[in-house]
């Protein structure tokens, strides 16, 4: 099993739709969880931490079941500039601060 | 500009040949990290720096790959004889903390 896991989609949604992706992960000892958004031939930046039970910015929502080891990230009217792929990010455990990327889910807004 | 720089930000190069890749980080992080990232993948870690050492390798970092951060400042990467499966983009990020994070803008390795 892949240590973080998500469903590569693409969804394709039209704008001001709601949208939800999930992500597991494999270590039930994690405590911290990220997503990133990539833009296509861009680097990763961060979006959204998700500590406790979750996260809240804007149109964002992060959420975290610990007991399902899922991590969700939904998008609240969509935008096209919401256009690309959400990467979920779990850290290592250990004083590295290396990152786990998932393999990242496309999303496409269209008007 | 006080992000992270990576350069060339392309890089085309024959089977064989030789790359080097050249990170500078943010100055006041002291951590700086090498990743890779191909097609539909998410970024995948290399090796990591806490200042001018080099604390850990993955096993993907193969014996034709050499990393350096000479005086804890910028940090190259190095790829001896590439092979087809070398391209991908290389990121470097630097940080200070888990989520203080910054990626570079990457170097994108094709290898004909």
């Amino acid at each position: 099993r892949k240590e973080v896991e998500q469903d590569p989609g693409p969804f394709n949604v039209p704008e001001g739709a709601t949208v939800a992706f999930n992500c597991t992960y494999s270590n039930s000892a994690s405590q911290s969880f990220f997503w990133y958004r990539q833009d296509c031939r861009k680097e990763p930046k961060l979006l959204m931490s998700v500590y406790s039970s979750g996260n809240e910015d804007g149109r964002f929502t992060a959420q975290l079941n610990r007991a399902s080891q899922y991590i969700s990230l939904l998008i609240r009217d969509s935008k096209l500039s919401d256009s690309a792929t959400y990467l979920c990010v779990v850290p290592w455990m250990d004083s590295s601060y290396k990152l786990i990327f998932g393999s990242g889910t496309r999303l496409l807004v269209r008007p | 500009d006080t992000g992270v720089s990576q350069n060339p930000r392309h890089k085309i190069t024959k089977r064989g040949q030789n790359v080097t890749f050249r990170c500078d980080p943010i100055s006041e992080h002291n951590r700086l990290y090498w990743y890779r990232q191909t097609l539909g993948q998410g970024p995948e870690f290399l090796t990591y720096f806490q200042n001018e050492a080099q604390l850990e390798k993955s096993r993907l970092l193969s014996d034709r790959f050499s990393a350096e951060r000479p005086k804890g400042s910028f940090s190259t990467l190095e790829i001896q004889r590439t092979e087809q499966g070398d391209s991908a983009m290389y990121l470097c990020a630097s940080s200070g903390t888990v989520k203080g994070y910054t990626f570079g803008s990457g170097t994108r390795l094709t290898v004909v």
